[in-house]
């Protein structure tokens, strides 16, 4: 079955680590993102990628880190730059990077301590 | 900056009745709308999107009404069913326009009485 595949489920971390999250997709699709989801807010969007190679901020990009060297896999770094760090972290994906609509996985927990 | 927003945050209704959910958008440039569902723990699933060229667009149980007028969309969800118990996010962006522009209301819970 094609999906997203966001590994681990749940993470746990000591402040001043960096951690990477895992994210792979089996959709072909060409875009992916990164979104961070707190209690009570919308999703709000790290980085994204149109194309292998290349990527774009977005609203909250401060203390984190992507790379997309393959098209399947765009995994996101956080750093200890990032204040607050412990959210629900989603990865999604679409066909393209215009009107088609999103396809996420099923999350990363990040627990920073 | 502009924001989409939701009537109400919480939303109870009895198993086979109608669910409404509502949502507000301020951005007049958005002309492209998607409604997602998430279930506890997981990721969104899209439901049904529509383009503001249109004001009805029906799916399986699922209908999203676009007023421009009012700035106003809704997602009607038929013979509410357990299964339905979910948070319902609205979602806007100008359409053409870059996938980073997307910008996701607060959601609102539902939650389907047996």
């Amino acid at each position: 079955d094609g999906g997203i595949t966001q590994s681990p489920k749940y993470l746990f971390r000591k402040e001043g680590q960096n951690v990477t999250l895992s994210c792979e997709q089996n959709l072909n699709h060409d875009a992916m993102y990164w979104y961070r989801q707190d209690p009570g807010q919308g999703l709000r969007l790290i980085y994204y990628s149109q194309i292998v190679n290349d990527f774009q901020k977005g609203d909250i990009a401060e203390g984190y880190s992507v790379s997309r060297e393959k098209k399947e896999s765009f995994p996101l770094t956080v750093t200890s730059a990032q204040k607050n760090p412990t959210a629900f972290y989603l990865c999604a994906s679409s066909i393209e990077t215009r009107n088609s609509p999103l396809h996420f996985g099923n999350g990363t927990r990040l627990t920073v301590t | 900056g502009e924001s989409v927003g939701l009537h109400l945050p919480t939303l109870s209704v009895q198993e086979g009745d109608n669910s409404i959910i509502n949502c507000a958008y301020s951005n007049s440039a958005s002309d492209y709308f998607i409604w997602y569902k998430q279930e506890s723990g997981k990721g969104p699933q899209f439901i049904i999107d529509i383009r503001s060229n249109m004001d009805k667009r029906q799916g399986q149980r699922v209908t999203v009404l676009l007023n421009k007028t009012v700035k106003h969309l809704s997602l009607q969800i038929a013979a509410t069913q357990p299964g339905d118990s979910a948070v319902y996010f609205c979602a806007e962006k100008d359409y053409g326009g870059s996938q980073g522009n997307l910008i996701f209301g607060k959601g609102t819970k539902l939650s389907v009485k047996p």
